[in-house]
């Protein structure tokens, strides 16, 4: 079936350091794919979005290209913040049961 | 615009009792889904509802059930509490009638522990 297979955390960075969290799917067809971001104590919220292959998402300052020749979605960004510390969390629309599937997630901690 | 709503926030039950969680879409949004996250087993969907019929379900067990009302807001109920059903129960619209749904929107959660 589909999954999402994320980068396992934390991953622990200083301020203004490049940040790539890796994220590889396994789908048939080309779903749409996500990167949600979910801070402390919130409930999670949408970060970008790429619905077909070679689409960028970006937003914030982060970056995800939709790579179909190697079924991922890596998420970057050149210069993170203290404020970027959060959870993140990769997912695909393809559940079987017509859901998202989402990613373990990844836990992002910026040190000043 | 208001977000999505969940209430209560944070609850304590003892094992065998039931709950009962409660999500307020944000208006407009005619399907909301839930998900149970917990440290282990991250996010797992539990089931949709569009237009108060469920859409689509996940894999737990038959004492997880929901309803959504007519107008859109949406419950979630949990009977014979164990353990294990300790988690954040997070709900999730959409304006999207389709499935998969596209972009959710999240409420904050409801964080269940039980004794």
């Amino acid at each position: 079936g589909n999954s999402v297979t994320q980068m396992e955390g934390p991953v622990t960075l200083s301020e203004e350091a490049f940040l790539t969290i890796n994220c590889t799917y396994t789908a048939t067809g080309y779903p749409s794919l996500f990167w949600y971001v979910q801070y402390p104590g919130e409930g999670l919220q949408l970060l970008l979005k790429a619905t077909k292959a070679d689409d960028k998402g970006s937003n914030k300052g982060f970056e995800a290209t939709y790579r179909k020749e190697t079924t991922s979605f890596h998420l970057e960004k050149g210069s993170v913040q203290v404020s970027d510390s959060a959870v993140y969390f990769c997912a695909l629309a393809g559940g079987s049961q017509g859901n998202l599937i989402f990613g373990k997630g990844t836990k992002l901690s910026v040190k000043p | 615009k208001a977000g999505v709503t969940q209430t209560p926030r944070y609850l304590i039950k003892t094992r065998g009792q039931q709950v009962t969680l409660s999500c307020s879409p944000i208006s407009g949004h005619r399907s909301v889904s839930w998900y149970q996250q917990t440290p282990g087993q991250g996010l797992q969907f539990l089931f949709e509802y569009f237009s108060e019929t469920q859409r689509n379900k996940g894999n737990f067990p038959g004492r997880f059930s929901g309803r959504q009302f007519s107008n859109s807001r949406s419950e979630m109920n949990v009977s014979t509490l164990e353990l294990g059903d300790s988690a954040l129960y997070l709900c999730a619209s959409s304006p999207s009638g389709r499935a998969p749904p596209g972009e959710l929107f999240f409420g904050e959660g409801s964080r269940l522990t039980v004794l």
